[in-house]
């Protein structure tokens, strides 16, 4: 696709909930990142996907998240039993291949999907 | 561990103004350095990456500076714009095994005619 594509935009989930958050990266690129972004904060990283490795899971704040990217193309960020403190934006990007690490890696964002916890 | 920091968290000017937008970060081994815009409610648009070996990249009215060695990156915006009003967010990729962006918290900028 022309963008990385997220969906759904909204979400508001009761809490003790489960959801999904769906990433289209962009066709091609090799690696993808889960990011969380709190109200007035920067990203934080969540984790990374080379093709459907799942390569870093460092920043997920609890084994309630789970990501996976099965076929190395769409990804699936699931959030078990909601709580409020999920409420975020959550951002997928993509880039080309780690392996151009060191030439012109841009990361690509989607949209987000804001979650609302209540 | 690398911390992001960015000056000032908001600023508000007339139209026409020239700006600088700060950024700083704790540890220079950096693969490269990388300048985004976001708009309420949306996600992030790359603006300007800058490879380490790099001292500045420019595109239209914008200019990144980085001097890695002393932890800094500058954003120049040269004759503001009502349009340029956004959150403006400088991110580092770090040397090592991750690939992970590690970002400042924003400059909310509001350019009023």
């Amino acid at each position: 696709g022309a963008g990385v594509s997220q969906s759904p935009r909204y979400k508001v989930a009761k809490r003790g909930q489960d959801v999904a958050l769906r990433c289209d990266p962009i066709s091609g690129h090799v690696s993808l990142f889960w990011y969380q972004q709190a109200l007035g904060q920067g990203p934080e990283f969540l984790t990374y996907f080379q093709n459907e490795a799942q390569l870093d899971k460092s920043g997920l704040p609890s084994d309630r998240f789970f990501a996976e990217r099965p076929e190395g193309s769409v990804s699936t960020l699931k959030i078990q039993r909601t709580q409020q403190e999920d409420s975020a934006v959550y951002l997928c990007a993509s880039s080309l291949d780690r392996a151009f690490r060191l030439m012109n890696t841009e990361a690509f964002f989607g949209q987000g999907t804001r979650l609302t916890v209540v | 561990k690398q911390e992001v920091t960015q000056i000032p968290a908001a600023l508000s000017v007339p139209e026409g103004e020239n700006l600088v937008l700060n950024c700083s970060f704790t540890d220079s081994a950096i693969y490269n350095l990388q300048w985004f815009r976001q708009d309420p409610g949306k996600g992030l648009t790359s603006l300007l990456l800058i490879q380490s070996s790099q001292r500045e990249q420019t595109s239209g009215r914008l200019n990144a500076s980085l001097d890695k060695s002393s932890g800094r990156s500058t954003l120049y915006i040269a004759a503001s714009q009502p349009g340029d009003s956004a959150t403006y967010l400088c991110a580092v990729r770090p040397r090592g095994n991750t690939d992970k962006l590690i970002f400042g918290t924003g400059t909310r900028l509001q350019v009023f005619p």
